[in-house]
């Protein structure tokens, strides 16, 4: 068990363009959840997917964000026609809900950088 | 909605000594749980301590205990012995016990140990 990855760490782009992040959560956990965290904040919640279905989105999540899980394991968000205002970190939780104490395990996130 | 209240942004505190985080919370709910997480620079989120709703008793991990008033709706984490280790931005979270358990967090406090 290798925990929660994200890739990539780090991502800069000019905005107006496209970026996608990958979460891998651990290989057990059903439930997938993407947080949002800006500066001097903490994380806020956009989504959440139980195996392939995504079951809430956030209002935060506005139409230019999209995620997807098609297999039920990994997860990808695409920002589409980035602004500076979506430069942030984001991270990306997994945990499964039939297993006490249901703990959420974090990634370490994916740091976007809008110029 | 639930909300988090973190007022304490920074702190600090003597390598030893011992030192208490603050977090006041909101909900109508009755059945959560309440989570102290630890972020240290440039490193993911891990959970130090949780408390359920329905324990009276204090929840304690070694080092870090918190005292859980449920009628004030207070949270807050006490760290003894403070290490250098400690040094991070400490994060209060709800998570509700049922259906999307996604977490609601507070703004964070800034720990600085001093040597």
């Amino acid at each position: 068990d290798t925990g929660v990855s994200q890739n990539p760490r780090h991502k800069i782009t000019k905005r107006g363009q496209n970026v996608t992040f990958r979460c891998d959560p651990i290989s057990e956990h059903n439930r997938l959840y993407w947080y949002r965290q800006t500066l001097g904040q903490g994380p806020e919640f956009l989504t959440y997917f139980q195996n392939e279905a995504q079951l809430e989105k956030s209002r935060l999540l506005s139409d230019r964000f999209s995620a997807e899980r098609p297999k039920g394991s990994f997860s990808t968000l695409e920002i589409q026609r980035t602004e500076q205002g979506d430069s942030a970190m984001y991270l990306c939780a997994s945990m499964n809900p039939g297993l006490a104490p249901y703990e959420q395990y974090f990634g370490p996130g994916t740091r976007l950088t809008v110029t | 909605a639930q909300t988090v209240t973190q007022s304490q942004p920074e702190m600090s505190v003597q390598e030893a000594e011992t030192v208490t985080l603050s977090c006041t919370y909101d909900t109508s709910e009755s059945d959560y749980y309440l989570f102290w997480y630890k972020q240290p620079p440039s490193r993911q989120m891990i959970l130090v301590i949780r408390q359920e709703a329905y324990k009276q008793q204090n929840a304690t991990e070694n080092r870090f205990s918190v005292n859980f008033q449920k009628a004030a709706k207070s949270f807050s984490l006490k760290i003894s012995d403070s290490q250098l280790g400690d040094a991070a931005m400490y994060f209060c979270a709800y998570r509700r016990n049922f259906g999307n358990e996604k977490l609601t967090f507070g703004t964070g406090t800034r720990l600085t140990i001093i040597p």
